[in-house]
């Protein structure tokens, strides 16, 4: 079975540190990986993915992520913070084969502050 | 704006009634997909619908169907309410029915409670 795990529920940084918001995954062979964002009353929003190649993915605003097969890990990372970056950060993964959709973890509220 | 319109936006309910929340997806999407995403379950999978069909199914209760029409739009139908189902729906669509290597746009939700 498929799973995602974000070990923290909340993660306060200060305005220009780096952040970085933890995720780990559990999927039968090899995954698809992907970040989204939830402003408040708001849709999620995508931000990047992992699919296959560099290990180092970009997104949006600034946002960058890395695949660690041995860790099975998918960390979003960004150099320096911003207070609009607060936000909810899902993490997302689906199986290469089977399933076909997404299993999102739990969430990790990030604030970023001024 | 993802292009994915939801309704109603909010939903106030009594136990045992029945509500229908209602999903245009984004132009040109023939996949439809919905979520459950409550405080203490996180994001759910419930269901998939391509082109008119079901396509995958997750942690649907019994008391919820769904279906998607010829024009696209979706409807989850949620019966014999609960306390346990307010909730925020989302609904979200992408390109494609096959393997999903894309990315999801969202609505902005219907958010039902349950009284």
């Amino acid at each position: 079975a498929q799973s995602v795990a974000q070990p923290e529920d909340q993660v306060n940084v200060a305005e220009g540190n780096p952040l970085t918001v933890k995720c780990t995954y559990s999927v039968s062979g090899n995954p698809y990986l992907f970040w989204y964002v939830q402003y408040p009353n708001r849709g999620l929003q995508f931000l990047l993915k992992y699919i296959t190649g560099d290990n180092l993915v970009k997104g949006s605003y600034g946002f960058e992520a890395e695949f660690n097969k041995s860790q099975t890990s998918f960390h979003l990372k960004k150099p320096s913070a911003l207070v609009s970056d607060s936000a909810l950060y899902f993490c997302a993964v689906r199986p290469q084969t089977g399933a076909n959709n997404l299993f999102f973890g739990t969430g990790t509220r990030l604030t970023v502050i001024p | 704006d993802s292009g994915v319109t939801q309704t109603p936006k909010h939903l106030i309910t009594a136990t045992g009634q029945r509500v229908t929340l209602r999903c245009s997806p984004r132009s040109g999407d023939l996949s439809v997909y919905w979520y459950q995403q409550s405080l203490d379950q996180g994001l759910q999978f419930l269901i998939q619908y391509y082109n008119g069909e079901e396509r995958a199914k997750g942690n649907i209760l019994e008391r919820f169907s769904a279906q998607q029409f010829p024009d696209l739009h979706s409807e989850l139908n949620l019966s014999s309410l609960e306390l346990g189902d307010s909730a925020l729906y989302f609904c979200a669509s992408s390109g494609g029915g096959g393997l999903m290597t894309g990315e999801l746009f969202f609505g902005e939700g219907s958010r039902l409670t349950v009284l």
